[in-house]
């Protein structure tokens, strides 16, 4: 069974300050690791996935299998980041690839 | 840029009469998915469809759910008896490629809210 689990339902930060969201998962096969965005009143959104490597508005995120966790990290947060993020799951091979997603963090960035 | 469209925005429905949700996936894509979200609870998936057919499902999609490709543009997801428990947003997600090795991007529609009185 595949599973993701996101610890924090909410995370405040500073503008400026560094950002963790974190995310662990549970699979037993070959997973690929996404982390959707949902910015106030629009759809879900690919941030990034970690077959990519690639860094996406300063977010990075890397795969690591040993803890099995896909966290998030931005170094300076910023206002427009305030959003929900999903951490998600898909088997890399066989099936309809559905995604499996974690319960979402909300992250809120003061002033 | 190509967008997955969903019709309506909102439905309101009693319990028991069977509703429709629309869906419009990208035009080029050949994967197509329901997914739901009860209020405050995770994102689930409930069917995936390819090439006229379910290729995968969950144990939420019951004899009470089906889906439908009815022509070239729309994919639709009909609750035959609504409960109570059905009252989620329901998004709707196409992806380009036909599986394997890896896999493509899944892009949401904007999801339907439905309620169930």
């Amino acid at each position: 069974a595949q599973r993701v689990t996101q610890p924090e339902k909410l995370l405040s930060v500073f503008k400026g300050a560094p950002v963790e969201l974190k995310c662990n998962y549970s699979y037993s096969g070959s997973p690929e690791l996404f982390w959707y965005v949902q910015y106030s009143r629009q759809r879900l959104q690919l941030l990034l996935r970690h077959i990519s490597r690639e860094s996406i508005k300063g977010f990075t995120a890397d795969l690591n299998k040993g803890e099995t966790s896909f966290h998030l990290k931005k170094p300076f947060a910023q206002e427009e980041d305030s959003a929900m993020y999903y951490c998600a799951l898909t088997p890399i091979t066989g099936g309809g690839n559905k995604l499996t997603f974690g319960t979402g963090t909300q992250l809120k960035v003061e002033l | 840029e190509p967008e997955v469209t969903q019709t309506p925005s909102h439905q309101v429905t009693q319990m028991g009469q069977e509703v429709i949700l629309r869906c419009v996936p990208i035009s080029n894509h050949l994967y197509f998915y329901w997914y739901r979200q009860i209020l405050g609870q995770k994102v689930e998936f409930l069917v995936s469809f390819y090439n006229n057919e379910i290729s995968e499902k969950s144990e939420i999609f019951d004899d009470q759910f089906s889906v439908e490709r009815p022509d070239g543009s729309n994919f639709t997801l009909k609750i035959r008896s609504t409960k109570l428990e059905d009252s989620a947003m329901y998004f709707c997600a196409s992806r380009e490629t036909g599986g394997g090795q890896g896999s493509d991007t899944q892009y949401f529609g904007p999801g339907t809210r439905l309620t169930v009185l």
